[in-house]
């Protein structure tokens, strides 16, 4: 059974500093991991998403992840945050081969400070 | 090019009532997940369907229900309604290849509250 667990469950940061949300999972199979954003009353939106190859992925609004297969982690990273950056962000993972169904972690609720 | 759309936007129920929650899918996918997100909470599987039939189900009980319909669009039922069913109910679609194949596109959700 997979699991994924986001160690901070809230995060605050002051404007333009850098932040990391991060993200540890549990599979005996080989995953596809993913970050999503959700602002408040709104649906998931992907942020970036890891197949395979290159272990840091590039997503939008400048942020980055690194998979780490020794620490099953995928960490979320970014050197300089902003007010609009205040969001939840929810890790997911899911198993290759088994048709794209989504676990997530209980999420990290990030404030950019001003 | 369409997203995801669900309806209706907010539901208010009473305990023991039942409920249809309903998904169109992004133009071109013919795969529908549905998720459960408690208030606080990650999202939780309920079910997946593709090319109407059932492919996958997470720890939900058999009052939890679904379809999907030919044009790939799909409902959610929820009968004997109760009070830890409140939550938002998030409909997600998959393409069928492509770069984005494993890739879920989610949609605004439903609110649902149980009096």
């Amino acid at each position: 059974a997979q699991s994924v667990t986001q160690l901070d469950s809230q995060v605050p940061v002051f404007e333009e500093a850098p932040v990391e949300l991060r993200c540890n999972y549990s599979s005996s199979v080989s995953v596809y991991l993913f970050w999503y954003v959700q602002y408040p009353n709104q649906g998931l939106q992907l942020l970036l998403k890891y197949l395979s190859g290159s272990t840091l992925v590039k997503g939008i609004n400048g942020f980055e992840a690194e998979f780490n297969k020794s620490q099953t982690s995928f960490h979320l990273r970014k050197p300089s945050v902003h007010i609009s950056d205040t969001a939840e962000y929810f890790c997911a993972v899911s198993e290759k081969g088994t048709g794209n169904q989504f676990y997530f972690g209980t999420g990290t609720s990030l404030t950019v400070i001003p | 090019e369409t997203g995801v759309t669900q309806s209706p936007t907010h539901l208010i129920k009473t305990r023991g009532q039942q409920v249809t929650l309903r998904c169109s899918s992004q133009s071109g996918h013919n795969t529908v997940s549905w998720y459960q997100q408690a208030l606080g909470q990650g999202p939780q599987f309920i079910f997946q369907y593709y090319r109407e039939e059932e492919n996958g189900r997470g720890n939900f009980p058999p009052r939890f229900s679904g379809l999907q319909f030919p044009n790939y669009s799909s409902e959610l039922n929820v009968n004997a309604l109760e009070l830890d069913d409140s939550a938002l109910y998030l409909c997600a679609s998959s393409p069928p290849f492509g770069v984005s194949y494993n890739e879920q596109f989610f949609g605004p959700g439903t609110r649902l509250t149980v009096l």
